[in-house]
């Protein structure tokens, strides 16, 4: 059972410039967490979602940043116009569906290091 | 909101020194809770949990985490360290809202070892 997958594992982007990165899923999991960590800090929430639904994105800015994960295919986070204080390291990670009163964790994939030059 | 806090930001022992990272979180209702570890260059591995039952948690590598209640507290110990147990080490909170697992993260702390 492959585990998370996140790719580019590596991406450079000019300022301005638009930023996809992709998030596959474990197989059976329904659940996608994207976190930002920033240079010598923690993991910071972005946003929860479920196919075709965001469920929570308080931890998106505003702006430029948004997050889909369509029926089919990968969950893809999306920044555009890229600044440098965008500059981090973009983790995904997947849950199965959880019932009412079950407790599950979350897998992590191997992140993509966005740098903006 | 809940929010944690992990008071160690660089720790350095020599092998086979006993090791405790302390972890607070503040959130008034039920938790989970989560240490995970961060090799350089690698993904989040998850070292130990505690969703209910016994307080005192054992994970792999040897470690064992303690939730204490009434502090606020779940402190990550491992009696005896290893120079591969250099990594960063998470300590993360999830309030129980059933069918999210959003994780609340404190700022690390840098394990080193010395040989």
């Amino acid at each position: 059972n492959a585990g998370v997958m996140q790719n580019p594992r590596h991406l450079v982007r000019r300022r301005g410039q638009e930023a996809r990165l992709r998030c596959s899923p474990m197989k059976g999991h329904s659940h996608v967490y994207w976190y930002r960590q920033l240079p010598e800090e923690g993991l910071k929430f972005m946003v929860y979602l479920q196919k075709e639904n965001i469920i929570d994105e308080s931890g998106m800015p505003k702006e430029r940043f948004s997050a889909e994960f369509p029926k089919e295919g990968p969950s893809i986070l999306r920044i555009q116009q890229v600044v440098r204080g965008d500059s981090a390291a973009y983790f995904c990670a997947s849950s199965p569906t959880s019932s009412k009163g079950s407790n599950t964790e979350a897998f992590f994939g191997q992140g993509t290091r966005l740098t903006v030059v | 909101a809940q929010s944690v806090s992990q008071h160690n930001h660089h720790v350095i022992l020599s092998e086979a020194a006993s090791l405790e990272l302390g972890c607070n979180y503040s959130y008034g209702g039920t938790v989970n809770l989560f240490w995970y570890v961060q090799y350089p260059g690698q993904h989040l591995q998850l070292l130990l949990k505690y969703f209910s039952g016994d307080p005192l948690v054992k994970g792999i590598k040897g470690f064992e985490a303690e939730f204490i209640k009434s502090k606020f507290s779940f402190n990550l110990r491992k009696p005896s360290v290893q120079w591969s147990d250099t990594a960063e080490y998470f300590c993360a909170v999830n309030a129980l809202n059933f069918g999210n697992e959003k994780l609340t993260f404190g700022t690390g702390t840098r394990l080193t070892i010395i040989p």
